[in-house]
């Protein structure tokens, strides 16, 4: 069975720095990977999604992840943060089976300091 | 196009009691995840309906469980509510595969007093 690990539970930056929140993951073939984020209150946003090809993907908002097979991680990097930016960050991996389900991440908060 | 849309957004019930929630998938959308998230173990897999079938189920006890209509609506029941119940809980619609991104509704919060 597939599994994630998001290693930074919290993380804070300065608005205006680098971001780079990690995930690795656990699956016996070529997974499918997603990055969501969540604001409070609401529901998770896709942000990016790898299934094959280009291992660096391009996602809204300025996200960029990049699939590292040999690492088997997917982190998520943002060149410029922005304070609207802070929200809780989930890193998922999906099997290429059409019935299998999506596993989750325990997530990453980020906060930003002006 | 709509969102997917979840009712009700807020829910208090007591120890004991039952509860229905329910979902209305994104228009075209044959996939309904449902998903349970608290903030000592995150998001937790319920189950998955798919073309009124359930084709995924998690970890959880039978108090759980779940029902797709032909128009891809989905409802879930929790029975005998326990304090633990306590959680947002959000569904999610996809076209009908696992590489297919899921979309997610803004949760339903259930709080047991």
């Amino acid at each position: 069975a597939q599994s994630v690990t998001q290693p930074d539970i919290h993380i804070t930056v300065s608005e205006g720095a680098s971001l780079e929140l990690r995930c690795n993951y656990s699956y016996g073939a070529t997974p499918y990977l997603f990055w969501y984020v969540q604001s409070p209150g609401q529901g998770l946003q896709l942000l990016l999604k790898y299934f094959s090809g280009d291992t660096l993907v391009q996602g809204i908002k300025g996200f960029e992840a990049e699939f590292k097979r040999s690492q088997s991680s997917f982190n998520l990097r943002k060149p410029s943060v922005h304070w609207s930016d802070a929200a809780e960050y989930f890193c998922a991996v999906g099997g290429q089976g059409g019935s299998e389900k999506l596993v989750f991440g325990k997530g990453t908060k980020l906060t930003v300091n002006p | 196009k709509a969102g997917v849309t979840q009712t009700p957004r807020y829910l208090i019930k007591t120890r004991g009691q039952q509860v229905t929630l329910s979902c209305s998938p994104i228009s075209g959308h044959r996939s309904v995840s449902w998903y349970q998230q608290t903030p000592g173990q995150g998001l937790q897999f319920l189950f998955e309906y798919f073309s009124e079938t359930q084709r995924n189920k998690g970890n959880f006890p039978g108090r759980f469980s779940g029902r797709q209509f032909s128009n891809s609506r989905s409802e879930m029941n929790v029975s005998t509510l326990e304090l633990g119940d306590s959680a947002l809980y959000l569904c999610a619609s996809s076209l009908g595969y696992s590489n297919q991104p899921q979309h997610f509704g803004d949760g339903t919060r259930l709080s047991i007093l």
